[in-house]
């Protein structure tokens, strides 16, 4: 199965919104209500910040969003500060056994 | 709190193999699946196995398949990943990572380097 495709690079200014897109297809994104966003710090782990498409996990702050549209499911980042700039990945469930991955997408606080 | 500390890293010549352990506390263990992700070096994340709570289901991405073995033992609270016939390109931090889609937890990874 293809990855999902994210945008190489975002960014915004203290205090903006910014928006980071994650484009599928019929079989992943578009099929299942399993898409997930997760948020990685330089030389950190993975963190978990959106799970099935719009459900944030305890202590994740609600200036995080998701969303998702036909194939496409998008991560809302309100209230910029600077520890969210991270890079930022998405996931969607693809039928069977299949998950696939965005490439990532680095967020830069302006 | 959930904790999941992954070992067994290293550095392994292409046809080696190593065996990864993942020790997990804070949660009941045999109540989920979990899971192995890798990140090669600069790279995106990549799933590359999964287990069921009791060891009955076992996926693997197409290419591991037939090389990477996935188990775990409940009664340790311990998830496993034997690699063998190891290759250039499985070098990647390994991550374990409770449940098989949500990736809810995650450890801090081993790192897994394949070279001559």
């Amino acid at each position: 199965q293809s990855a999902l495709t994210q945008p190489p690079s975002a960014s915004g200014s203290p205090g903006q919104s910014v928006t980071i897109s994650c484009a599928g297809t019929s079989s992943d994104i578009g099929a299942y209500n399993y898409v997930s966003w997760f948020q990685q710090h330089p030389g950190k782990a993975p963190k978990l910040m959106i799970y099935e498409v719009n459900k944030r996990p305890s202590g994740v702050p609600d200036r995080f969003s998701g969303s998702k549209s036909g194939d496409t499911a998008s991560l809302t980042v309100s209230g910029l500060q600077a520890e969210d700039e991270a890079d930022y990945y998405c996931n969607s469930y693809a039928g069977g056994t299949n998950l696939v991955f965005g490439a990532g997408t680095k967020l830069t606080v302006l | 709190e959930v904790q999941l500390v992954e070992s067994g890293g290293g550095l392994a010549q292409p046809g080696g193999s190593l065996r990864l352990s993942c020790a997990a506390s804070g949660f009941t263990f045999s109540d989920y699946w979990m899971s192995w992700v890798r990140q090669a070096p600069g790279k995106g994340l990549e799933r590359v196995a999964s287990i069921k709570e009791d060891g009955s289901e076992k996926y693997y991405v197409d290419s591991v398949k037939g090389r990477f073995t996935i188990s775990r033992d409940n009664a340790k609270n311990s998830l496993y990943l034997q690699m063998n016939s190891l290759r250039a390109e499985d070098t990647a931090l390994y991550y374990c990572a409770r449940n098989r889609v949500s990736l809810a937890y995650w450890g801090q990874g081993t790192l897994v380097t394949v070279s001559s």
